[in-house]
């Protein structure tokens, strides 16, 4: 079964140091994987998305993300957080080889950027 | 970037009555919108995929006749919570799916959510 893992809850991170929000994937074959992000109380917007390619894909608000095939991971980085970047961030796989368009989500990870 | 609206933002009913649900994609056409419900601090759940001209793909567990999905247009889905009730409340997030133009392919866009408070 397809599935997404993100396994830290929350990622706390000074202000202009890196950050990586890490991600991994469960599907078989070449998947199509997606970085959102949400400010409270609204919906999720549009980072960046792997689908073929280079595997370093760069996203909106200077994010980046790595597609590395043999770990099964899609990690998501920026080279200088700014407190700005402090929402929820979301990974989501889709499986283009299925019938229907769905998205599976991680759980989300918070991110705490301090000033 | 390709926009999706959601309508209203925010609503409150009291228990038994129904809401709608809009979900607008203003800058290109969706023959395939999504609608998620997501809890406070927990993931998107998907509920059910909304095709266009089509009867609306319900997940496992989601009942079809409590919450109505309709996709009169290549612009428009609605979602109506029927005999809304306390348990109902969450917030209520549409995708719009496009399939290719000027953004890219390939990528659901969402809405900015819909806070349904039932009384």
């Amino acid at each position: 079964a397809q599935s997404v893992a993100q396994p830290e809850d929350q990622v706390n991170v000074a202000e202009g140091n890196p950050l990586t929000v890490k991600c991994t994937y469960s599907v078989s074959g070449n998947p199509y994987l997606f970085w959102y992000v949400q400010y409270p109380n609204r919906g999720l917007q549009f980072l960046l998305k792997y689908i073929t390619g280079d595997n370093l894909v760069k996203g909106s608000y200077g994010f980046e993300a790595e597609f590395n095939k043999s770990q099964t991971s899609f990690h998501l980085k920026k080279p200088s957080a700014l407190v700005s970047d402090s929402a929820l961030y979301f990974c989501a796989v889709r499986d283009p080889r299925s019938n229907t368009d769905k998205l599976i989500f991680g759980t989300g990870t918070r991110l705490q950027v301090f000033p | 970037g390709a926009v999706v609206s959601q309508h209203p933002s925010r609503v409150i009913c009291k228990s038994g009555t129904s809401v709608k649900i809009e979900c607008r994609s203003l800058d290109f056409q969706a023959t395939t919108m999504f609608w998620y419900r997501q809890f406070p601090k927990q993931s998107l759940m998907l509920m059910a995929t909304s095709n266009e001209g089509s009867k609306a793909t319900y997940e496992q567990g989601v009942e079809k006749d409590k919450f109505l999905i309709n996709h009169a247009s290549l612009t428009l889905s609605t979602l109506t919570v029927t005999s809304a009730h306390p348990e109902d409340s969450s917030f209520y997030i549409c995708s719009a799916r496009d399939l290719g133009g000027a953004w890219s392919t390939d990528t659901q866009y969402f809405g900015p959510g819909t806070r349904l408070t039932v009384l």
